[in-house]
């Protein structure tokens, strides 16, 4: 049972252009939300999180927006960059609690 | 700014050793973690650890043991490598309640 899910294995863009990576929940308990960036042959990197009393966060380049009734998240990055080539996973946890569950990935593509 | 180290990249070995993975952050994290990460499959569980010598099962425990004998150093442990546990493996620690921060991770061929 799949409680975070990534649809989309793959994303491409422009240099330039926005990036929307997209990941959908299905536990409700689920209070606290991460994005993490991972490049080959290395860890994934924390980049951006959002608790479930706020609906945006913001940093620099990077937007993680929650709609709570959709049990819908997702991380825009604009302008995307060839550097944001990478996988992004998106996580999810109940706060009081050591795990975090993970999405199977996205792995996105910005093309110069 | 955190670090959590592994103690090798790379490695192989062969079908029926025992294997360990040594991670070691030095940010005095009371929680520490283990996953593998397939492609398909994301990240999984398959231990972790809440303060020393404490340990959990995670999502996927089966052929694994774990040790944490001192809070900056958790070790996984492959009793005897099987060829389905080729894969890459991800230690992260984290403060109580805080963001998990993660290795450079090990990538672990059984032959």
């Amino acid at each position: 049972d799949q409680q975070v899910k990534q649809n989309s294995p793959s994303l491409s863009v422009q240099e330039g252009r926005i990036s929307i990576l997209n990941c959908d929940y299905t536990n409700s308990m689920f209070d606290y939300f991460l994005w993490y960036k991972k490049y080959p042959a290395e860890g994934p990197t924390f980049l951006i999180s959002i608790s479930s009393i706020k609906d945006k966060n913001e940093d620099g380049r990077f937007t993680v927006f929650l709609n709570k009734s959709a049990k819908h998240l997702s991380l825009h990055i604009v302008p995307s960059q060839p550097g944001d080539s990478a996988v992004y996973f998106c996580a999810a946890f109940v706060s009081g609690t050591y795990k975090y569950i993970f999405g199977t990935g996205t792995r996105l593509k910005v093309l110069a | 700014d955190v670090k959590v180290t592994q103690s090798s990249r790379y490695l192989v070995k062969r079908t029926g050793e025992k294997v360990f993975l040594e991670c070691v952050q030095d940010m005095d994290h009371e929680n520490m973690f283990w996953y593998r990460q397939d492609p398909g499959l994301g990240l999984r569980l398959i231990y972790f650890s809440y303060d020393v010598k404490m340990k959990e099962k995670g999502d996927i425990p089966e052929g694994y043991s774990v040790s944490r004998e001192k809070k900056e150093r958790f070790s996984l442990i492959l009793e005897s490598a099987s060829t389905n546990q080729t894969s890459m493996y991800l230690c992260a620690s984290r403060r109580n309640g805080e963001t998990q921060y993660f290795g450079p991770g090990t990538r672990l061929l059984v032959l």
